[in-house]
């Protein structure tokens, strides 16, 4: 069974432009989430999608926004980059219905806004 | 979710039990304690979960008191790949807030040959 997938793995952008990050879940996977790893906060929690519906939000502005389409497909994407964007941008796709809520994560897409 | 408390790093000798403690003394009845690991440059990957008792798989054990309010992951033969950043994660179960995890700074654990 494949992993979860994200492209691009690395993308370097400007600042006030935007991007488009891309996940594709285990299948069958219909919960797919997004993170954001900086060194300096961590692993921070940025929206869970479920069915094309955003589930839950983290505390990210209006800048940070997602998507989920009918193949459990998601996209995140992020507006007007500043600087303190750069971070290795991590999807986690889950079973729903799993006890466990186990997470399994891709490999992340590191992005640096210059 | 409950706040945990983890020691920032911790060395293990290869081949020796690695005990991971994590305080989290707000837990409540129905939150459950995850063990995430993430080596570097990885996305993190799952390693056990348990709400009152003892478990137990193929990576590791997990061991939570009585009275919840710790716990302790056990690597019961740590080797070099066992090198990570091990979170512990307090929380309801999926129904109840959906799949969004926090994770904190973690434990840094080095195992060394």
């Amino acid at each position: 069974k494949a992993g979860v997938t994200q492209t691009p793995r690395y993308l370097i952008k400007t600042r006030g432009q935007q991007v488009t990050l891309s996940c594709s879940p285990i299948s069958g996977h219909r919960s797919v989430s997004w993170y954001q790893q900086t060194p300096g906060q961590g692993l921070q929690f940025l929206f869970e999608y479920f069915s094309e519906t955003q589930r839950n939000k983290g505390n990210f502005p209006g800048r940070f926004s997602g998507r989920q389409f009918s193949n459990s497909r998601s996209e995140m994407n992020v507006s007007t980059l500043e600087l303190g964007d750069s971070a290795l941008y991590l999807c986690a796709s889950s079973l729903e219905g799993s006890v466990a809520g186990e997470l399994f994560f891709g490999e992340g897409s590191r992005l640096t806004v210059l | 979710d409950a706040k945990t408390t983890q020691p920032p790093s911790m060395d293990c000798a290869e081949g020796r039990a690695a005990n991971l403690p994590c305080n989290h003394s707000t837990i409540s009845g129905n939150e459950y304690v995850y063990w995430y690991r993430q080596i570097h440059s990885q996305g993190p990957q799952y390693i056990i979960h348990g709400l009152k008792n003892n478990e137990t798989n193929e990576m590791a054990s997990l061991i939570i008191t009585e009275d919840r309010k710790s716990s302790t992951l056990i690597l019961p033969h740590a080797t070099l790949r066992d090198t990570a950043v091990y979170y512990c994660i307090v929380r309801y179960p999926p129904e109840v807030t959906g799949n969004q995890f926090y994770f904190g700074t973690g434990t840094s654990l080095t195992v060394i040959p």
